[in-house]
């Protein structure tokens, strides 16, 4: 069981190059998420998805891009990456109610230059 | 939407003493308040959580108290030990249609031996 999985665990890209981030979790949870996390600033939430084939906008949620095509797996996209989403990115994900523990991937550092 | 405000942001502490983190939240709609502890370069794992319909919970070393009518929570430790030496985050959500998990700006708690 292996829980939160992200690939991959670093990255750098530069300026306007695209990718995307892949979370896979094989708890069978419902609910997926996707952070930020910047010195001083917390985790701060940028898509979520409540279910297979829904998304939705955290606060944070210019630049990037979701999808969750199949249940356990919920991509996050930066179509053209700018050095302010230089961050550390982490996966969660919950279930099977709304109110339970979510637990998180080992995170993504990316690095925009 | 939701708000959390986490007070202090930095805690040194000399072992054995105890510490106390306290969080603000702005939706009275929230029903769920975790706290989770994150050490360096790891991710964050959920140490202990409180329901809307408790005060008050307690494992081992650490509570949490809650407060609805004031729309606070407190995170309590007890004989710290450097072990406990990370930052720790609070975060509140609610189990309304549109579910997320909003996170403090964290604390970072350093148990000098």
């Amino acid at each position: 069981n292996a829980g939160v999985t992200q690939t991959p665990k670093f990255r750098v890209l530069k300026t306007g190059q695209s990718m995307t981030l892949l979370c896979a979790q094989d708890m069978n949870h419902e609910y997926m998420y996707w952070y930020r996390q910047d010195p001083g600033m917390g985790l701060r939430l940028i898509h979520y998805s409540v279910g297979e084939g829904t998304t939705a906008k955290g606060e944070v949620p210019d630049g990037y891009n979701v999808s969750r095509l199949k249940k356990q797996n919920f991509l996050l996209g930066l179509e053209s990456a700018a050095p302010s989403q230089t961050s550390v990115y982490f996966c969660a994900s919950s279930g099977p109610s709304r109110v339970t523990e979510a637990f998180f991937g080992q995170g993504t550092r990316l690095t925009v230059v | 939407g939701e708000n959390v405000e986490q007070h202090p942001s930095t805690l040194s502490v000399q072992e054995g003493d105890s510490a106390v983190i306290k969080c603000t939240y702005s939706d009275s709609a929230s029903n769920y308040f975790p706290w989770y502890k994150q050490e360096l370069g790891k991710r964050p794992q959920l140490i202990i959580d409180i329901r809307s319909n408790v005060g008050e919970k307690k494992d081992q070393r650490i509570a949490v108290t809650l407060n609805k009518t004031a729309k606070h929570f407190s995170l309590h430790i007890t004989e710290t030990q450097p072990e406990d030496s990370a930052v720790y985050f609070c975060a509140a959500s609610s189990g309304g249609s549109n579910y997320k998990l909003t996170f403090g700006k964290g604390t970072l708690l350093t148990v000098n031996p």
